[in-house]
């Protein structure tokens, strides 16, 4: 099955400062590529997503870059702002399947 | 759009009861809904997948007689909880896709809001 690690697991910004999420991924088949924030005590909210067609997305202060070689891809937040304190997860899948696979999560503070 | 809600957000049972949550899509019709558990600081573990109309797929090492899944309907499923014991003790989130997400080349997966389960 799909192997999913995140790197690192915690991450500690002072606010201002650029936060960079990387996920490795076992399955060359994965062709779906979303990143899930979970604040505590919520479900996971997709924050954004790309597809194995594209290298790279922006939306506003995220972005996400996608390495199909290497089989990796990050998140990338700029300007962090205290409210992007949460865990946030990957989910890479092969759209031939239903279910996602988690990653371990990283742990992201934002200091003020 | 796209909300998933859960019911209810928080229970405490007694060991050895048995506890229903239940999972719907409000705005959208999902034909598969996914059962996930979350211990504290860890990952979402998928604990099964749940098709309209037949029976749930669970994953490896989840014990079906024990996680009842029930997907009734094009807007509902449930998890029923049998026997509780404090181990079953987690957070269970539930998450759904719309049934015309294929079609439409849609991938994303729409997350409820999680139901944090004590058993004493």
């Amino acid at each position: 099955g799909e192997n999913v690690e995140q790197h690192p697991s915690t991450l500690s910004v002072q606010e201002g400062d650029s936060a960079v999420i990387k996920c490795t991924y076992s399955d060359s088949a994965s062709n779906y590529f979303p990143w899930y924030k979970q604040e505590l005590g919520k479900g996971p909210q997709l924050i954004i997503d790309i597809r194995s067609n594209v290298g790279e997305k922006k939306d506003q202060r995220i972005a996400v870059t996608l390495n199909k070689t290497a089989k990796h891809f990050s998140l990338h937040i700029t300007e962090t702002q205290p409210e992007d304190s949460a865990v946030y997860f990957c989910a890479p899948k092969n759209t031939g399947f239903q279910k996602l696979v988690f990653g371990t999560g990283t742990r992201l503070l934002v200091s003020p | 759009g796209a909300v998933v809600s859960q019911h209810p957000s928080r229970v405490i049972c007694k060991s050895g009861t048995s506890v229903k949550i239940e999972c719907r899509s409000l705005d959208f019709q999902a034909t598969t809904m996914f059962w996930y558990r979350q211990f504290p600081k860890q990952s979402l573990m998928l604990m099964a997948t749940s098709n309209e109309g037949s029976k749930a797929t669970y994953e490896q090492g989840v014990e079906k007689d024990k996680f009842l899944i029930n997907h009734a309907s094009l807007t509902l499923s449930t998890l029923t909880v049998t026997s509780a014991h404090p181990e079953d003790s987690s957070f269970y989130i539930c998450s759904a896709r719309d049934s015309l997400a294929g079609v439409r080349g849609l991938y994303e997966q729409y997350f409820g809001p999680g139901t944090r389960l004590t058993v004493t």
